[in-house]
């Protein structure tokens, strides 16, 4: 069974500039999650989706992150215009009930601003 | 203060000796608590799941919780080099929501 795909795994950009990653989660897991990490520290949920629906978006940056998960399938995380703290680790995440506590993790998309 | 608190290490091991790992933690609603090994420039693998208070063993692995003192643990039996990594400690309040990490703890199994 193929894992969590994300894409980009690396990126490299100016601040200010726009960037976008993409994320496939386990075959028939409606639940999706993006994750940031920071160096050093562990994950934290950015935005969590039920099937279509963001259930959980509450810790996203809505002044310049945006998300999407059309058809309840693939996602995309969105920064416009990108600032040089949001250098990080992106991390896509899937689950699916009823055993939605564990949650498997992409390999990640690291981010640099420059 | 953070919500779930992990010792950052380094810690290292000679192989074959037992890692010992745990994380504290604040909120007592917390029901999930999970354990993830994360390579450098890797993604976090789950290693183990355990729901509320209990002992949970897979392989040279086990997994404690203890919810009267806020305290879990992660045993490594038989430590390995290739079990040099991070080790994430993760609890969630229902099933499907967000996980809560601690930062992390580097481990080193020098041969």
């Amino acid at each position: 069974e193929a894992g969590v795909v994300q894409s980009p795994r690396y990126k490299i950009i100016e601040k200010k500039q726009p960037v976008a990653f993409w994320c496939n989660p386990i075959s028939g897991h409606n639940t999706l999650y993006w994750y940031l990490q920071n160096l050093g520290q562990g994950p934290e949920l950015l935005i969590r989706y039920e099937n279509e629906e963001a259930v959980d978006d509450s810790q996203l940056p809505k002044d310049r992150f945006s998300a999407e998960r059309l058809k309840g399938v693939d996602s995309t995380l969105k920064i416009q215009p990108a600032e040089l703290g949001d250098s990080a680790v992106y991390l896509c995440a899937s689950s699916s009930a009823p055993r939605g506590n564990e949650q498997f993790f992409g390999p990640g998309t690291r981010l640099t601003v420059l | 203060q953070k919500e779930v608190e992990q010792d950052p290490g380094p810690l290292s091991v000679p192989e074959g000796a037992i890692v010992s790992l745990n994380c504290t933690y604040s909120n007592s609603a917390f029901q999930y608590f999970m354990w993830y090994r994360q390579y450098s420039r890797k993604g976090p693998e789950l290693l183990m799941y355990t729901y509320s208070s209990g002992n949970k063993e897979d392989g040279r692995f086990t997994a404690q919780v203890d919810k009267s003192s806020k305290y879990i643990s992660l045993f490594i039996r038989d430590s390995q080099p290739s079990d040099s990594a991070t080790y994430l400690c993760a609890m969630g309040k229902a099933a499907g929501n967000k996980l809560t990490f601690g930062g992390g703890t580097r481990v080193l199994v020098k041969p």
